[in-house]
């Protein structure tokens, strides 16, 4: 079973923030978060990952709660091409599955 | 360009048939994974291999196979015991060296495989 749960489906404003939740209270403390996006036919992109401090790259930040039992991406200005299925996944450096649920369907409305 | 290249993208199986996925990637990557996904679903892992000449069965290894006879190719084959292979199947890879980007994996644009 996937150790993550997140919203089926959200809409944002293009030029918006868009923020997504994840909840995953079951993350041990070896257990990183990481973040995956899927447009539609195409193979998943990485977005970002972390551990427990915030992160933030080119393409999104990463908020983790104090207690990491969730944490939230978010996609700055978000843009049309941002329109795709957002994955948010727990596992652990010595894991080498990646356990995968249905994701997040953003949709960026013009 | 590094990368993971996939073909074919779209393959069409009789029924009864034998069918084999490509996947070759030049990262230079020891693991490499192949994943089953059906419409409106999260990925399900099939096999995985970590390294040269060893692999290891996924969630839902049935009806599939797969070799590791070089680094950088890990071809998998729809068997016809896999009685609903219709699907979208995507090849991933990852390099077990720790690097900044933490063992991200990193995956092809996927096959469509459709019985007809």
């Amino acid at each position: 079973d996937a150790k993550t749960t997140q919203p089926p489906s959200m809409d944002c404003a293009e030029g918006r923030a868009a923020n997504l939740p994840c909840n995953h209270s079951t993350i041990s403390g070896n257990e990183y978060v990481y973040w995956y996006r899927q447009i539609h036919s195409q193979g998943p992109q990485y977005i970002i990952h972390g551990l427990k401090n915030n992160e933030t790259n080119e393409m999104a930040s990463l908020i983790i709660t104090e207690d990491r039992k969730s944490s939230t991406l978010i996609l700055p200005h978000a843009t049309l091409r941002d329109t795709a299925v957002y994955y948010c996944i727990v596992r652990g450096r010595s894991n080498y599955q990646l356990i995968w649920g249905a994701g997040t369907k953003l949709i960026i409305k013009p | 360009d590094g990368g993971i290249t996939q073909s074919p993208k779209y393959l069409f199986r009789k029924e009864g048939q034998n069918v084999t996925l490509s996947c070759e990637q030049n990262l230079n990557h020891d693991a490499m994974y192949w994943y089953r996904q059906d419409p409106g679903q999260g990925l399900r892992l099939i096999y995985y291999s970590q390294i040269v000449n060893d692999f290891q069965k996924g969630d839902i290894a049935e009806g599939y196979s797969v070799s590791r006879e070089k680094k950088e190719s890990f071809p998998l084959t729809v068997t016809s015991a896999q009685k609903n292979p219709t699907a979208f199947y995507l090849c991933a890879s990852r390099d077990r060296n720790h690097d900044r980007a933490g063992n991200t994996i990193y995956f092809g644009e996927g096959s469509w495989l459709t019985v007809v």
